[in-house]
């Protein structure tokens, strides 16, 4: 069975770093490209990154350039995301999400995970 | 910036009716355009990649047409299970996705 499960979600101070992670399952983990997605609470779908299968090509939208960091490691078939300098507006559920092969049509998605940033 | 307009924002409909999103964008993105279901406190499913294309699973009563800059999803015969809110989301340039429709039972 094919299966994302993210980790590391939690409440965080402004300005504040958290590590998520993302643990795939039932596939060739390193035939796929793999991207983060956000949902802000009872808002829409905002794509966050993209890391191609072999962790060559990336990409950031906007709001987190400069700030996040998208890794991946193939041998443990995991992916990370990493984020510094955290703001309000960072505050929604985190999800991984599976391309079907090279490209950014997301056929899978892990459970999320909820990043809360407070103070 | 390819900004994803859906529309409308919300469709009220009964089971058994025909129903059809419509998801305009502000620059052609050829056919590079999926469209998800979410259902409330659940991931979003893919449900047609690259314009007219059904993921593995969905059932037949759904497809999408268009390319350039307008598409359509449509939904015939509506089952009770498929009342959700609807995602466009294109991938020509970078990704992004539409705001959101919801299809509501009437």
């Amino acid at each position: 069975e094919v299966q994302l499960v993210e980790s590391g979600g939690g409440l965080v101070q402004p300005g504040g770093s958290l590590r998520l992670s993302c643990a795939a399952s039932g596939f060739t983990f390193s035939s796929h490209s793999m991207s983060w997605v956000r949902q802000a609470p009872g808002k829409g779908l905002e794509w966050v990154s993209y890391i191609s299968s072999g962790g060559i090509t990336i990409y950031y939208a906007d709001s987190v350039r400069g700030r996040f960091t998208i890794s991946r490691d193939n041998a443990k078939n995991s992916l990370h995301l990493q984020m510094n300098v955290l703001r309000d507006e960072d505050t929604a559920v985190y999800y991984c999400a599976r391309g079907r092969g090279v490209d950014a049509n997301f056929d899978c998605w892990g459970q999320g995970t909820l990043v809360t940033v407070s103070s | 910036e390819i900004v994803l307009t859906q529309s409308p924002a919300t469709l009220s409909l009964s089971p058994g009716e025909r129903a059809t999103l419509s998801c305009r964008a502000s620059q052609s993105v050829s056919s590079y355009l999926a469209w998800y279901q979410q259902k409330p406190g659940q991931a979003p499913r893919l449900l047609i990649y690259d314009a007219s294309n059904r993921a593995t699973g969905i059932p037949a009563r759904f497809s999408g047409s268009g390319s350039g800059t307008d598409f359509t999803l449509t939904i015939t015969s509506l089952e009770p299970e498929d009342f959700a809110v609807y995602y466009c989301q294109q991938r020509s340039n970078l990704v992004t996705f539409g705001q959101g429709a919801r299809l509501e039972i009437k």
